[in-house]
């Protein structure tokens, strides 16, 4: 199973939206409506962002989004805060009844 | 509120079996989900190790199931991990999980770093 793709990295302004990208396969992204996304600051476990493509877990805050269109799902973060900056991962189901991740995005509130 | 911890040894040698547990409290394993094990190599990604249900059904990653053994112990509250004939590309930061579907990792413990 081969990971997802994710940019390395990208970078925005406080106050402005960012999206984060994860290409998959019709076998992963495409096939399901089982992405995640998760957020890590350094030292720290993941933490749950978005679960099931577009769902926020309770006490996430509404200024994270997510979205799939065919194999490419998304996470939108609007008005960036310094906070937000950390690493972002994204997963997915896949069709052997695992799951895989995306390499991460490093996320730099300018 | 649900809380997850790992325990075990900080270093491992090479060849030899990696053995963890993860202790979970504010919740009952017997009641449902899946509990997982995920770890990520230092500066590196996360990699999905394999995930277990509370009478011991698995989902083991491909790529390493032939050296992962997952178990339960529903009377302590706690899931493990074994990881054999480990090398230095098993040193990584292991963490347990709670998957309430579909691989949702809604609850994280705090990760331990295993030094192969």
């Amino acid at each position: 199973q081969s990971a997802l793709t994710q940019p390395a990295s990208v970078s925005g302004s406080p106050g402005q939206s960012i999206t984060f990208s994860c290409t998959g396969t019709s076998s992963d992204v495409g096939g399901y409506n089982y992405v995640s996304w998760y957020q890590q600051h350094p030292g720290k476990a993941p933490k749950l962002l978005i679960y099931d493509v577009s769902n926020r877990p309770s006490g996430v805050s509404n200024r994270f989004s997510g979205s799939k269109s065919g194999n490419t799902a998304s996470l939108t973060i609007s008005g960036l805060q310094a906070e937000d900056e950390a690493d972002y991962y994204c997963s997915s189901y896949i069709s052997s009844s695992t799951v895989v991740f995306g390499g991460g995005t490093k996320l730099t509130v300018l | 509120q649900v809380q997850l911890q790992e325990s075990g040894p900080g270093l491992a040698k090479p060849s030899e079996t990696l053995s963890l547990i993860c202790t979970v409290s504010g919740y009952s394993i017997s009641s449902g989900y899946y509990w997982g094990w995920i770890r990520q190599p230092p500066g590196k990604g996360l990699e999905w190790i394999g995930s277990i249900n509370h009478s011991g059904h698995t989902y083991h990653n491909p790529s390493l199931k032939s050296r992962v053994t997952t178990s339960v112990d529903t009377s302590k509250n706690q899931f493990s991990l074994k990881v054999s004939s480990v090398t230095a590309a098993d040193t990584a930061v292991y963490y347990c999980a709670r998957d309430r579907g579909w691989y949702t990792l809604d609850y994280w413990g705090q990760g331990i770093l295993v030094t192969v």
